[in-house]
């Protein structure tokens, strides 16, 4: 089946701009994560939905970026006022529920801000 | 707090030599050690897990949680293992996310 996809896979943006980035699960799985990975480094954790809740969000860096999962299924990271440093690959994953253990990645979208 | 740490950000290889990379966590609890790996162009996915014990690919890890490490080892490389390979963790006291180390790029040399 199809695996996780995400939406677009560059993004080249001014600073100060908002920007949407798009996940799409694989179906069935009601668990989504988000993670940021920064030149050099390993994936961080951003927000993890189960349903359409966010159950943990600890790891959004300021109130610039939210996220939003109303049906469940696709979900949008937005970034308003965009940083410098905000450019980094942005990778979705998704899992059944209660399986962290076992996350599915999707091939991430690229945001460079300028 | 939760940290995984790779100590070598590259590492070099000649193809039929063994292969070790290195990974170090700090956890309070029993957590869930990986092993992911991301091949030139190809998105994360999973290597092995602890708790699975298998090898895959002929890798196999080992959690030693006296030594709070998990090392990923090959006894003989191969040019197709070239590749960034990242430890994680997950914590079994409800946190549902992968905390991961920052890296190591293997390169295997003909």
């Amino acid at each position: 089946g199809a695996g996780v996809s995400q939406t677009p896979s560059n993004k080249v943006t001014e600073k100060g701009k908002y920007v949407e980035l798009r996940c799409d699960p694989i179906s069935g799985h009601t668990a989504l994560y988000w993670y940021r990975q920064s030149l050099g480094q390993g994936p961080e954790f951003l927000i993890y939905f189960q349903g359409t809740g966010a159950a943990d969000d600890s790891g959004l860096p300021n109130d610039r970026f939210f996220a939003v999962r109303p049906e469940g299924s696709v979900s949008t990271l937005k970034i308003q006022r965009t940083e410098r440093g905000d450019s980094a690959v942005y990778l979705c994953a998704s899992s059944l529920p209660g399986a962290a253990d076992t996350q599915y990645f999707g091939p991430g979208t690229r945001l460079t801000v300028l | 707090a939760q940290r995984v740490t790779q100590p070598e950000k590259l590492l070099s290889v000649f193809k039929g030599a063994p292969v070790e990379l290195k990974c170090n966590y700090s956890y309070s609890g029993s957590p869930e050690l990986f092993w992911y790996v991301q091949y030139s162009r190809q998105r994360l996915q999973l290597l092995l897990r602890h708790i699975s014990r298998e090898s895959i690919k002929g890798f196999t890890a080992d959690l030693n949680k006296g030594e709070t490490s998990f090392h990923l080892k090959k006894p003989f490389a191969q040019e197709e293992d070239s590749a960034m390979y990242y430890c994680a963790l997950v914590g079994f006291q409800g946190a549902q996310k992968l905390v991961f180390g920052q890296g190591t790029r293997l390169t295997i040399n003909p």
